[in-house]
């Protein structure tokens, strides 16, 4: 366990559905981060969070919505998705990165697939 | 782009040999961190090197860093078949901001 849940685990969703994806970290880190990883290809961050404030968003399709409502959790909300959009997201928290030595801890992902 | 590249993409070895992975990157870096994913899980931590070092270890696992050639490598001494997962190095040139490559596929074989 490395203190970062994420719910649910699987999820298998239409293109008009709209579900959400949790994370919750028990690890009192100030940054929380959502990234995609996708078969064959590099994990790609999507979202950054500092002290709930949103620092970084990756060019995501406005059909991907994040929400931090306190620095414990955060969400994905999904709305209108793709088959491409299949995959496993993954969650990570992280201290404060105002300094060059941080290391991410992470969730054990949702895998989502879109039919 | 910054992405971290690894190579190989793929490396199977049997039980009690070292394996050793390489990354490669474009830019200028304040850390490089090593990350291990079983399959279909979340990645795990492994071992960071900050840009002004050039050699870390941590039990069997030791870590090079060459900023001049923008590579590093990750050496596991005496593989167990517990180690089987995929790597991934992972790039932080500013905060916040991290790039990770599409990972070595190890598998150790009893």
């Amino acid at each position: 366990e490395t203190g970062v849940t994420q719910t649910p685990r699987h999820l298998v969703m239409g293109m008009t559905n709209k579900k959400s994806l949790k994370c919750e970290q028990h690890l009192g880190h100030n940054a929380m981060y959502w990234y995609k990883q996708s078969a064959k290809k590099p994990l790609e961050l999507m979202f950054v969070y500092n002290f709930k404030e949103q620092t970084e968003n990756n060019s995501v399709p406005s059909r991907f919505s994040p929400e931090c409502p306190n620095s414990s959790h955060l969400f994905l909300h999904l709305h209108t998705l793709q088959p491409e959009d299949s995959a496993l997201y993954l969650c990570a928290s992280s201290q404060e990165p105002t300094t060059s030595s941080y290391e991410q801890y992470f969730g054990p992902g949702t895998r989502l697939t879109v039919t | 782009s910054q992405q971290g590249e690894e190579d190989p993409q793929a490396l199977s070895i049997q039980e009690g040999e070292n394996a050793t992975m390489n990354c490669s990157y474009k830019t200028s870096i304040n850390n490089l961190q090593w990350y291990r994913q079983n399959s279909g899980r979340g990645l795990v931590h492994l071992i960071l090197i900050r840009s002004n070092e050039r050699e870390k270890h941590s039990g069997r696992l030791r870590v090079t860093l060459d900023t001049s050639k923008k590579s590093s490598s990750l050496l596991i001494t005496a593989s167990r078949a517990a180690d089987t997962a995929s790597y991934f190095c992972a790039t932080a040139s500013n905060f916040n901001k991290f790039y990770f490559g599409s990972g070595t596929k190890l598998n150790v074989k009893p």
